[in-house]
C-alpha cells in the first residue's frame, strides 16, 4: 500500500482565517514533504521533516506553519494568508530522508482558495 | 545546476498510436530520474524511475521509459496510447539526498 491520504480535499478561507491541512501515512515511512502547486506548474517544494524534525524551510513565509505530531501525520497550519497563496497543496512521504533513490508518494493534495 | 528539461508544454496523439513524452537531464554523477503523471484536480502518481542496471524501466499503466547516456535523455514511452492517458506528465530527479527537482511538466492529449 503506498497511500498517502489528506484532509480536506477542498478548503476555502478568509484572509483572516486559522486553518489546518491534514496528511497522514502508514507507510513506515520517515520522511515527509509539504509542496504547493500552482495550475499547469511542477510542484514547488516546500517544507521536509526527516524523522519528525524540520531538516528543510524552502524559506516559506511564516504564515505557513508545518508541524509533525508523529511519524504518521503531518500538518500546515495557515493563518493570515494572501489570494495569491489559493494553489494545490500536495503532502508527500518516502522511506528514508536521504534516500538518493528514494520514491517520493504523493497524496491527493487539497485545493485552497483564499478570498 | 542540475536539472531536468521537458522541451515540449503539450503533446497531441491519436488514440491506438505510440506516444512519447521528452525529458532530458543535466545531471553529474549518477542521475536518479522518475517519470510521475497527475490527473485533473488530482496528486502526482508515480510511474516508473531509473536508478541503475537496465536501460529499459517498465513502470505502471503500460508505460516505460528508456535511459540514453549518451543523448542525456529519459523519454517515457507507451505502445499504444488510450484516452484515459490524457494528463500532465513530470519528469524529475533526485539530486543526492536532497528532495526531488521536477521538470515544467508536459500536457499530453489522446485523441480519440
Amino acid at each position: 500500500d503506498t497511500e498517502v491520504t489528506q484532509t480536506p480535499k477542498h478548503l476555502v478561507m478568509g484572509m483572516t482565517n486559522k486553518k489546518s491541512l491534514k496528511c497522514e501515512q502508514h507507510m513506515g515511512h520517515r520522511a515527509m514533504y509539504w509542496y504547493k502547486q500552482k495550475a499547469k506548474k511542477p510542484p514547488e517544494l516546500m517544507f521536509v521533516y526527516s524523522y519528525e524534525k524540520l531538516s528543510i524551510n524552502e524559506s516559506v513565509p511564516s504564515r505557513f506553519s508545518p508541524e509533525c505530531p508523529n511519524s504518521s501525520l503531518l500538518n500546515l497550519h495557515l493563518h493570515a494568508l494572501q489570494p495569491e497563496d489559493s494553489a494545490l497543496y500536495l503532502c508527500a512521504s518516502s522511506q528514508l530522508p536521504a534516500g538518493g533513490t528514494d520514491t517520493q508518494y504523493f497524496g491527493p493534495g487539497t485545493r485552497l482558495t483564499v478570498l | 545546476a542540475q536539472s531536468v528539461a521537458q522541451p515540449e508544454d503539450q503533446v497531441n496523439v491519436a488514440e491506438g498510436n505510440p506516444l512519447t513524452v521528452k525529458c532530458t537531464y543535466s545531471v553529474s554523477g549518477n542521475p536518479y530520474l522518475f517519470w510521475y503523471v497527475q490527473y485533473p484536480n488530482r496528486g502526482l502518481q508515480f510511474l516508473l524511475k531509473y536508478i541503475t542496471g537496465d536501460n529499459l524501466v517498465k513502470g505502471s499503466y503500460g508505460f516505460e521509459a528508456e535511459f540514453n547516456k549518451s543523448q542525456t535523455s529519459f523519454h517515457l514511452k507507451k505502445p499504444s496510447a488510450l484516452v484515459s492517458d490524457s494528463a500532465l506528465y513530470f519528469c524529475a530527479h533526485k539530486p543526492g539526498n536532497t528532495p526531488l527537482v521536477f521538470g515544467k511538466g508536459t500536457r499530453l492529449s489522446v485523441i480519440a
